[in-house]
């Protein structure tokens, strides 16, 4: 089993929707959850970062970890065509230096 | 938020040949470095951790002799592909880590694609 699972899509979704990105793992030990977002033939960016569990929120950006079902979750409101770009869940230990990537989820926003 | 840059961003060579990719960290320091590797519409997968100074840890299944990483200052780490074979064409990643905040966060460098022919 992998340590992070999630769907990497594709994932193709009219201007202006709300899009929800999940990942599930197995660590009970992951207390650090992240999002990156990566253009084609471009590095990771980190887009959004929290501990434990709770909500997060920036902009049109929300992420949620739920600890207790070990599932996160990124929300775009709104999603614009820039948002078209491959979604990446990251999470790690306490310190731990690695970082446990999902496939990611390729997603398209249609103008 | 910290910039790390890589050189070269893409590169084609021959098979047999070697190929050294570098990673900067460019307005901080990093003691710890890690690269990555990509295929077409896969996650990143971890392939060593590169500290300056040491010897880099290798993750399971990567070959150090094949892969050698040279982290000689605190901005530079160095991957080196030697003997480059077809199946090592890949996209190569790398990130630079800032400890001492509320965790230890990962910058990443924009990525070398590698075309071994």
């Amino acid at each position: 089993q992998k340590e992070v699972e999630q769907d990497p899509g594709p994932l193709s979704v009219p201007e202006g929707a709300i899009v929800s990105l999940n990942c599930t793992y197995s660590n009970s030990a992951f207390q650090y959850f992240m999002w990156y977002r990566q253009y084609s033939r471009k590095g990771p960016e980190l887009l959004m970062y929290t501990y434990s569990s709770g909500n997060k929120e920036d902009g049109r950006f929300t992420a949620q970890v739920d600890k207790s079902s070990k599932y996160i979750s990124l929300f775009i409101r709104d999603s614009q065509p820039s948002d078209s770009a491959t979604y990446l869940c990251a999470m790690s230990a306490p310190g731990a230096n690695n970082l446990f990537f999902g496939t990611g989820t390729r997603l398209t926003v249609i103008p | 938020g910290a910039v790390v840059s890589q050189h070269p961003s893409r590169v084609i060579c021959k098979s047999g040949t070697s190929v050294k990719i570098e990673c900067r960290s460019l307005d901080f320091q990093a003691t710890t470095m890690f690269w990555y590797r990509q295929f077409p519409k896969q996650s990143l997968m971890l392939m060593a951790t590169s500290n300056e100074g040491s010897k880099a840890t290798y993750e399971q299944g990567v070959e150090k002799d094949k892969f050698l990483i040279n982290h000689a200052s605190l901005t530079l780490s160095t991957l080196t592909v030697t003997s480059a074979h077809p199946e090592d064409s890949s996209f190569y990643i790398c990130s630079a880590m800032v400890s001492g905040g509320e965790y230890n966060e990962q910058f990443f460098g924009p990525g070398t694609r590698l075309t071994v022919l």
